[in-house]
């Protein structure tokens, strides 16, 4: 079964709009990490926020926050006031502890293509 | 800022040819991962090692072996490329002491399998 799942594919958006980009996973831990990669076309990704399971603040990054409803499982990322260079893939990701050895990895969705248009 | 160096950036290799993906860090993080990316497909852990010589099986291990030597390097191998290992491959790096436990990466090696 999916574990993150990112169900918008591309979005096109007006440069200067706010944008939400939708994540919701699925764990039966109590203690996770939630995650946001960028990814331009260069190829290199770039960690963009974090929000842990026990934090009860959404967390916030400058022009990004992470807004998180645990009831719902669900983890979108916010961007304001959008900008040309924030057209990129965006990806979700989750922590989990894998068993029987001692590195926590991440699980990543499928990600979503976002081109910002002027 | 912690960097993380992948050699090669493109290859080219010829199906049945061994391939090694050499990914370098600076930090002296324990942990260190091999994922691969597709289209459609997102990222997908390979392999991934918490110290040295030790090793991990992640999602997608099949047709691949990984070796860590020494700290700071980790490559991945193919014994024998084939055509549907053509892919990104990205390394990242991860400090097991820090809260977020976030990972860095590499820029990616890109490789095209004929």
């Amino acid at each position: 079964a999916q574990k993150i799942t990112q169900t918008q594919p591309g979005m096109f958006v007006q440069e200067k709009e706010a944008v939400t980009l939708d994540c919701t996973y699925d764990t039966s831990d109590q203690s996770y990490g939630l995650f946001w990669y960028k990814q331009p076309s260069s190829g290199e990704m770039i960690f963009l926020i974090y929000q842990g399971s026990y934090d009860e603040q959404n967390a916030t990054e400058g022009r990004y926050s992470l807004n998180f409803q645990k009831a719902r499982k669900s983890a979108n990322l916010v961007i304001s006031a959008s900008q040309l260079g924030d057209s990129a893939m965006y990806f979700c990701a989750m922590r989990e502890l894998y068993s029987g050895g001692g590195a926590d990895g991440l699980t990543f969705g499928k990600g979503t293509h976002l081109i910002i248009q002027p | 800022d912690v960097k993380v160096t992948q050699s090669s950036r493109y290859l080219v290799k010829r199906t049945g040819e061994k391939v090694f993906l050499e990914c370098v860090q600076d930090m002296d993080h324990e942990n260190m991962f091999w994922y691969r990316q597709d289209p459609g497909l997102g990222l997908r852990l390979i392999y991934f090692s918490y110290d040295v010589k030790m090793k991990e099986k992640g999602d997608i291990p099949e047709g691949y072996s990984v070796s860590r030597e020494k700290k700071e390097r980790f490559s991945l191998i193919l014994e024998s490329a084939s055509t549907n290992q053509t892919s990104m491959y990205l390394c990242a790096t991860q400090d097991s002491y820090s809260g977020a436990n976030v990972l860095t990466f590499g820029a990616g090696s890109r490789l095209t399998v004929l």
